[in-house]
C-alpha cells in the first residue's frame, strides 16, 4: 500500500539557518503530496503541495518539489525562524482517493 | 467564515464509558474525514463520510467505533466502552467535493481523549 516515510526527529537548529527535512513515498499511482505544520496544541495546517512531477510548492519561505525518479518531497528553508518550531508532516493523496497517508512527523525547534 | 470546529478539546473518560466527539465542516464542505493521532505518531485515516453516508471506513476499528454524518448537524465520532489505548487525538478535516485529494485539507482543531 501506500506510505510515506520522514526524516526521524527531533530537528534542532538555531535561528537562520538551512533547514531540510526528507520525504520519501511509494504510491501505486500518481498522487498529489503535501506538507502539514502542527503547531502546539493545534490541528494540522496545509503548508504547501504539489500535484504533479518537478512542481514545487511554496509559502511562507518553505518549499518543496515533486521528484518522480527519487519518490521524495523534500522540504526547506533557507532561514529558519523561531516561530518554525512545529512538528512537520509530509503526507500524500493517491488519485481518485480522498484519504491522506501521513508520516510519522519530524519535531523542529529553532532555538535563537 | 470559522473553518473546521470540533468539540469538546478535551475529554477524560473512565474506562468502560462512551466517547462522543463532534465535528463540523467548513460552510460549504459536504465531505469529513476523522484521523487519529497517538502520541509522537503520524495521523491515521479511519473514516471518510458525505452527508449521510459512509464512504470509505476502511480504517475503523471493526469494533465500539462508528462515525456518523447527518443531513442536519455536526459528524459524530462515537468510540463505545473505550479503553486505555483510544487515548489520542482525533482530528476531523473537511473538503468541498470529490477530486479534491488535489487541494489538501482543512483540519479541525482536533479532540485530545483521555481514557482513565
Amino acid at each position: 500500500g501506500d506510505s510515506v516515510t520522514q526524516m526521524e526527529g527531533p530537528v534542532t537548529l538555531s535561528e537562520e539557518a538551512f533547514l531540510t527535512i526528507n520525504c520519501t513515498y511509494t504510491a501505486t499511482g500518481y498522487p498529489s503530496l503535501f506538507w502539514y505544520v502542527q503547531y502546539p496544541g493545534e490541528g494540522l495546517q496545509l503548508l504547501l503541495k504539489a500535484t504533479k512531477a518537478d512542481d514545487k510548492g511554496s509559502n511562507k519561505g518553505f518549499e518543496a518539489t515533486y521528484r518522480k525518479e527519487t519518490t521524495s518531497f523534500h522540504l526547506e528553508k533557507g532561514s529558519v525562524q523561531v516561530s518554525d518550531s512545529a512538528v512537520y508532516f509530509c503526507a500524500l493523496s493517491d488519485q481518485g482517493a480522498q484519504k491522506l497517508v501521513f508520516g510519522q512527523g519530524t519535531r523542529l525547534t529553532i532555538n535563537p | 467564515n470559522a473553518g473546521v470546529m470540533q468539540n469538546p478539546r478535551h475529554l477524560v473518560r473512565r474506562r468502560g464509558q462512551e466517547a462522543r466527539l463532534r465535528c463540523s465542516p467548513m460552510k460549504g464542505h459536504s465531505h469529513v474525514y476523522w484521523y487519529r493521532q497517538l502520541p509522537e505518531e503520524g495521523l491515521k485515516f479511519m473514516v471518510y463520510l458525505q452527508k449521510e453516508n459512509i464512504i470509505d471506513e476502511s480504517g475503523m476499528p471493526k469494533e465500539r467505533f462508528s462515525a456518523e454524518f447527518p443531513k442536519e448537524g455536526p459528524s459524530i465520532l462515537r468510540i463505545q466502552q473505550v479503553v486505555r489505548g483510544d487515548s489520542a487525538a482525533y482530528f476531523c478535516a473537511s473538503s468541498p467535493g470529490t477530486g479534491n485529494s488535489q487541494g489538501g485539507y482543512t483540519f479541525g482543531s482536533g479532540t485530545r481523549l483521555t481514557v482513565v
